[in-house]
């Protein structure tokens, strides 16, 4: 069945280290999106990406980066200059309507 | 910039009564709808969506919803709620900005259900 894996389900990062969470699709979708989810603030788009090796910065980039390139991979690594990581991501890809991951739960120790 | 509006944090119904959901979006024009559902833990899944045409759009699991451009809302109603419908409820509006889709989600509505 197509849809879009993201791992891993949880992950742990020590203060000051850079952590990558996983996003493959195997929709054929050429779009793809990275959310931050929070309690209470709905999704806010961090970055995405309409095509392979071309991405943009969403509303709340800083401390976040992308790579696009495959059409199926669409990795979001979370740098340490972001101040406040903990949080629920989501990645997605579009057709008409958006798919998404289950969602890595990111949190700081 | 569009923004979407979901007014009810929190809403508490009894199983077997009706459901709406309110959402109202700001934008120019009338822009892609959408609703979507997450269970706790879980990515989000589309329920139902509307690009054009009819106004009343049927989705997955029972539940329709009804596009007033007057009103600028896009409403989720299903007539008998189950207890497996307890989940929170995002409105999303999809405008184009600069050649690129760009999706903006409401805050979301958690729904519990009781007996």
């Amino acid at each position: 069945d197509g849809g879009i894996t993201q791992s891993p389900k949880y992950l742990f990062r020590k203060e000051g280290q850079n952590v990558t969470l996983s996003c493959e699709q195997n929709l054929n979708h050429d779009a793809m999106y990275w959310y931050r989810q929070d309690p209470g603030q709905g999704l806010r788009l961090i970055y995405y990406s309409q095509i392979v090796n071309d991405f943009q910065k969403g509303d709340i980039a800083e401390g976040y980066s992308v790579s696009r390139e495959k059409k199926e991979s669409f990795p979001l690594t979370v740098t340490s200059a972001q101040k406040n990581p903990t949080a629920f991501y989501l990645c997605a890809s579009s057709q008409d309507g958006y798919t998404f991951g289950s969602g890595t739960r990111l949190t700081v120790v | 910039a569009q923004s979407v509006t979901q007014p009810d944090i929190h809403i508490t119904v009894s199983e077997g009564a009706s459901l709406e959901l309110r959402c109202n979006y700001s934008y120019g024009a009338t822009p892609y709808l959408f609703w979507y559902v997450q269970s706790p833990g879980q990515g989000l899944q589309l329920l139902l969506k509307y690009f054009s045409g009819d106004t009343l759009v049927q989705g997955i699991k029972g539940f329709e919803a009804e596009f007033k451009r007057s009103q600028s809302s896009f409403n989720l109603r299903k007539p008998s709620v189950h207890w497996s419908d307890a989940a929170e409820y995002f409105c999303a509006v999809d405008v184009a900005s600069g050649g690129y889709q760009k999706v903006t989600f409401g805050t979301g509505t958690k729904l519990q259900v009781i007996p």
